[in-house]
């Protein structure tokens, strides 16, 4: 059974360029986090979304961050105009139902704005 | 603001020994605590998780002791191995499922032999 799957592994952007994170939850799960983790600190949640909604966003910066997870296909965290501090690793998490409280990580995005 | 905090920052233990971590909180809403082991380059793997409705919970070497009334909880590796050096996260959420895990700064574990 295939864990969670996250690519790019690295993705290195210039600033004012897009970024685009992937995230395909584990088989059979259908709530997904995404998460933020800055060097030499812990992760900080950004959003919480459902097949189709976003269930939860108060983590996620007001402007130029966007999330989706669309009927088919995998989830998508979008970073418009990226600066250099949007430089970190993105995780997406995945559980299995409503009202589960595990979340299992994927390997992590690793963003580098130059 | 802080939620969860989180220490020591980095511990270095001994092989065979025990390995301590501890988390405090703030909110007493939180009722769910598991604790994250971190490789670097690589995603945090859920280790151990615990309620509030019992003060321990042990699997295999890692065990969780919890204190509600203190608002702490704590990570004891035993008979520790170079193999756990990682980074540990504990966390904390609140609710019926699926809400936000809020994360501690992460202790950095190395296990000498």
């Amino acid at each position: 059974n295939a864990g969670v799957m996250q690519n790019p592994r690295h993705l290195v952007r210039r600033r004012g360029q897009e970024a685009r994170l992937r995230c395909s939850p584990m088989k059979g799960h259908s709530h997904v986090y995404w998460y933020r983790q800055l060097p030499e600190e812990g992760l900080k949640f950004m959003v919480y979304l459902q097949k189709e909604n976003i269930i939860d966003e108060s983590g996620m910066p007001k402007e130029r961050f966007s999330a989706e997870f669309p009927k088919e296909g995998p989830s998508i965290l979008r970073i418009q105009q990226v600066v250099r501090g949007d430089s970190a690793a993105y995780f997406c998490a995945s559980s299995p139902w409503t009202g589960s409280y595990e979340q299992y990580f994927g390997p992590g995005t690793r963003l580098t704005v130059t | 603001q802080q939620q969860v905090k989180q220490s020591p920052q980095s511990l270095i233990v001994q092989k065979g020994g025990i390995s301590i971590i501890n988390c405090a909180y703030e909110n007493t809403a939180f009722d769910y605590f598991p604790w994250y082991q971190q490789f670097p380059g690589k995603g945090p793997a859920l280790l151990i998780a615990i309620r509030p409705d019992v003060s321990e919970k042990k699997e295999g070497r890692f065990t969780i002791s919890f204190n509600k009334s203190a608002k702490q909880f704590s990570l004891h590796i035993m008979d520790s191995q170079p193999g756990d050096s990682a980074t540990y996260f504990c966390a904390a959420s609140i609710g019926s499922g699926n809400t936000p895990l809020v994360f501690g700064k992460g202790t950095r574990l190395s296990v000498i032999a």
